[in-house]
């Protein structure tokens, strides 16, 4: 059973435009959501993470959204530029004693100049 | 920074053969994480550890099995390496719970 769901296996944008990559969770347990960036032949990096005590978080051009009703959260890039062309995978953990992260599947975003 | 270090970026080895892949953080973190990555399936958990001498499995342990003697070392060893064990590994650490996961940058592992 896929706890967290990255529906989209890839998306491509215009360098400039917004790129939206979408996640849906199904375990209600999950209270922290974090946003990885990977390379290819690199670790994941992490970019941008949120509480489930708040709906939105920004950081520079990311910008993360949390709906916790419909179990679904976001990442925005603003402008996207050719150098976020990566994997993003989302992420999500009961917090507390529990530190084990479950990851989705990924999106490859591919920005084109 | 943090700095998650993987001992080997890349590693050729024969079914059958023992194989060790080591991990070492810098950051004093109690919890290290071992994920294997593969196309179309994500991240996936294999084994964590939350102190020294302390482990747990992780949804995907079957083949593996891990050490851990020191707080900054975390080793996750394939006793009898598969093919199917042909995949990119991942070593993470952590502070505390709930926090953010810093990793290393792959180990690819080919088992021929």
């Amino acid at each position: 059973d896929q706890q967290v769901k990255q529906n989209s296996p890839s998306l491509s944008v215009q360098e400039g435009r917004i790129s939206i990559l979408n996640c849906d969770y199904t375990n209600s347990m999950f209270d922290y959501f974090l946003w990885y960036k990977k390379y290819p032949a690199e670790g994941p990096t992490f970019l941008i993470s949120i509480s489930s005590i708040k709906d939105k978080n920004e950081d520079g051009r990311f910008t993360v959204f949390l709906n916790k009703s419909a179990k679904h959260l976001s990442l925005h890039i603003v402008p996207s530029q050719p150098g976020d062309s990566a994997v993003y995978f989302c992420a999500a953990t009961p917090g507390g004693s529990n530190y084990k992260l479950t990851f989705g599947k990924g999106t490859l975003l591919t920005v084109n100049p | 920074d943090v700095k998650v270090t993987q001992s080997s970026r890349y590693l050729v080895k024969r079914t059958g053969e023992k194989v060790f892949l080591e991990c070492v953080q810098d950051m004093d973190h109690e919890n290290m994480f071992w994920y294997r990555q593969d196309p179309g399936l994500g991240l996936r958990l294999i084994y964590f550890s939350y102190d020294v001498k302390m482990k747990e499995k992780g949804d995907i342990p079957e083949g593996y099995s891990v050490s851990r003697e020191k707080k900054e070392r975390f080793s996750l060893i394939l006793e009898s390496a598969s093919t199917n064990q042909t995949s990119m590994y991942l070593c993470a650490s952590m502070w505390g719970s709930g926090n953010t996961i810093y990793f290393g940058e792959g180990s690819w592992l080919t088992v021929v």
